[in-house]
């Protein structure tokens, strides 16, 4: 069955840390995309990163990294150098596709990620 | 940047009563979905729809829920009788075509049902 597990309810740091978090994948399909959302406090859903199962590369984006291991089925997302503005909820998501014909995000729990000044 | 818009933003409402919210896709996208996240919880799809039909539903999505895209910019989410437990966050999200791209998401509605 598909899932995906985000162990880390919340993590505190203090500004200029780094920052992992976790994201654990289930899915019964050999191809699928796995997605990284934000939600801060203001409640919408920011999109930050697609990645194909097909593509093992990892991938950074300024403070933000991404690291992608189809052997754990994991895709954990690091924030390098954290700020106060970095403070949300991050949802892991996985949408399955080439078997089932569907495109549904299915969303973990989240991490609820505070920055302390 | 073009942007998923939701009207409104909060509705309060009475058990029992229908409501529509209101959601305007990015203009050039054809696949269209309705979230819910009942607060403090995780996100959970409702149903997606692509060239005026559902193309998929969850358990969630029973027979007082409905969609509609009325018109060439608008897609609709009815609730006909809501329940005390309907109040939650309702997400649309829309994508463009040609593989699993990305889906981006409106700042959603708060439905509080009282």
């Amino acid at each position: 069955a598909q899932k995906v597990t985000q162990a880390q309810t919340e993590i505190s740091v203090v500004e200029k840390e780094d920052v992992t978090l976790d994201c654990v994948y289930e899915t019964r399909d050999t191809t699928y995309y796995l997605f990284w959302y934000k939600q801060p406090p203001s409640g919408e859903l920011v999109f930050l990163i697609r990645r194909n199962s097909f593509d093992e590369q990892n991938e950074i984006s300024g403070r933000y990294s991404w690291n992608f291991q189809k052997s754990t089925s994991s895709f954990n997302f690091t924030i390098t150098a954290s700020q106060v503005v970095d403070s949300a909820v991050y949802f892991c998501a996985l949408s399955e596709g080439s078997l089932f014909n569907t495109d549904k995000l299915i969303f973990g729990t989240g991490t609820r990620l505070q920055v302390f000044p | 940047e073009p942007e998923v818009t939701q009207t409104p933003s909060h509705q309060v409402t009475q058990m029992g009563q229908e409501v529509i919210l209101r959601c305007v896709p990015i203009s050039n996208h054809l696949y269209f979905y309705w979230y819910r996240q009942i607060l403090g919880q995780k996100v959970e799809f409702l149903v997606s729809f692509y060239n005026n039909e559902i193309s998929e539903k969850s358990e969630i999505f029973d027979d007082q829920f409905s969609v509609e895209r009325p018109d060439g910019s608008n897609f609709t989410l009815k609730i006909r009788s809501t329940k005390l437990e309907d109040s939650a966050m309702y997400f649309c999200a829309s994508r463009t075509t040609g593989g699993l791209y990305e889906q981006y998401f409106g700042p959603g509605t708060r439905l509080t049902v009282t």
